[in-house]
Parts: structure tokens; C-alpha cells; sequence
């Protein structure tokens, strides 16, 4: 099948700690993102890539940090700057190109604080 | 800067009846409209969206949207809901040039269908 993995679905996070979430997509897709879903919030972008071993800040990079050295993954590290880290977070892809493209996305990983 | 309204946080309605998601969009030149919809605990789903032409876009699972221009809206619609409808649904807006596809997102209208 093919499509965005997201691992793992449920992260704890210690104080001080730095996570990575996971993101592998097998469409051959250009152009990966990662959002952020608060309740109440909608979906905030954090970092998004739209060729490999380069990628842009979003409107909440700060506290985050990504990279993009294959086509095919595009993880995201949750840093201890990151003050409030819960929230669900969904990464998506695209063909890259001109807008007007749809974004195909993960399931999702659910972050919590211990 | 882009961005999407939901006026709704959430919509409740009749099974059989039709349902209406609001959306207006606040951008310069001629903007790109999606809407998805998400299920618990899961990624968003695409449903439709509005590139050029037509008005009125016909999407996934029996939805429509229209492009108004005017009134800077682009509701979704469906003539009759199911409960199988209930979910959350976003409205998103992209750049028409440069920005690639990234997304600006609504808040999000969670959608109740009752027997």
C-alpha cells in the first residue's frame, strides 16, 4: 500500500528530553510536512520540505527541529525548548510543483508530557 | 496574510436532512480552497477542493462546496446528511503562487449527525 507512516502512534516525553517522530512516505512524493493539532486550534505548520536535504520554517518552528536527507523520511524533533510540547501531530506530503496540489497525510502520533 | 475562517465550532443536524460547513477565506489574488475531514484519532482526509472554474466542485462521499467570490466563502454542503457524516471538518487555503502547497488551516467545525 502506499502511503505516509507515522511511529510511533502514542510518545511520552520527559522533562528535558528530545523526541523524534517518525515520518516515511513511499508515494515518491517531493514535498513533506509537519503540523501541529491543537483542540481548538486547527493544524499549525512547523517545518516543511519541498526537495530533499532542504527545508523552511513554519509559523511555530521554534522548539522543533527537522531534516530531510532522503525523499522518503522527513522526521521531527520534539527539542526541551519546546515548552508545550502536547499535541497530536500529523505529517502530510505532496507531488511538489505549483499550488493547488492536496496533501496526503499520516495518522498521526499523539505527544504527551510525563 | 492567508487565512480561513470556521464562524462554527460545531454543527448539528438531522440525519436526512442537508447540512452546511461554513468557510470565508481572507486572501489576495485568486486563492486555492480544500476541505478534509478527520475521524478520531486519525490524519485528515481530502474530500474536495477549488483550483479554477466551476463554481460549484463536487467532491468525496456525496460533498460539495461553492466558490463564491463576492462573499469570499466556500461553504460545504450536502443535500442529506448521514450519521456516518459526524466528524471534524477543516477548510484550508493555499498560495496561488510560490509557497509550493503548504496549507493554512481553519480551526475546525466538528459536525454532530443525529437519528
Amino acid at each position: 500500500d502506499g502511503g505516509i507512516t507515522q511511529s510511533p502512534k502514542y510518545l511520552f516525553r520527559k522533562e528535558g528530553q528530545n523526541v523524534t517522530l517518525s515520518c516515511e512516505q513511499n508515494l515518491n512524493h517531493d514535498a513533506m510536512y509537519w503540523y501541529r493539532q491543537d483542540p481548538g486550534q486547527g493544524l499549525r505548520l512547523i517545518y516543511y520540505s519541498q526537495i530533499v536535504n532542504d527545508f523552511q520554517k513554519g509559523d511555530i518552528a521554534e522548539g522543533y527541529s527537522v531534516s530531510r536527507e532522503k525523499k522518503e523520511s522527513f522526521p521531527l524533533t520534539v527539542t526541551s525548548a519546546q515548552k508545550n510540547p502536547t499535541a497530536f501531530y500529523l505529517c502530510a506530503s505532496t507531488p511538489g510543483g505549483q499550488g493547488g496540489k492536496k496533501l496526503f497525510f499520516g495518522s498521526g502520533t499523539q505527544l504527551s508530557v510525563l | 496574510a492567508q487565512s480561513v475562517a470556521q464562524p462554527e465550532d460545531q454543527v448539528n443536524v438531522a440525519e436526512g436532512n442537508p447540512l452546511t460547513v461554513k468557510c470565508t477565506y481572507s486572501v489576495s489574488g485568486n486563492p486555492y480552497l480544500f476541505w478534509y475531514v478527520q475521524y478520531p484519532n486519525r490524519g485528515l482526509q481530502f474530500l474536495l477542493k477549488y483550483i479554477t472554474g466551476d463554481n460549484l466542485v463536487k467532491g468525496s462521499y456525496g460533498f460539495e462546496a461553492e466558490f463564491n467570490k463576492s462573499q469570499t466563502s466556500f461553504h460545504l454542503k450536502k443535500p442529506s446528511a448521514l450519521v456516518s457524516d459526524s466528524a471534524l471538518y477543516f477548510c484550508a487555503v493555499s498560495y496561488p503562487t510560490g509557497g509550493g502547497n503548504k496549507l493554512t488551516f481553519g480551526t475546525g467545525t466538528q459536525l454532530k449527525v443525529e437519528l
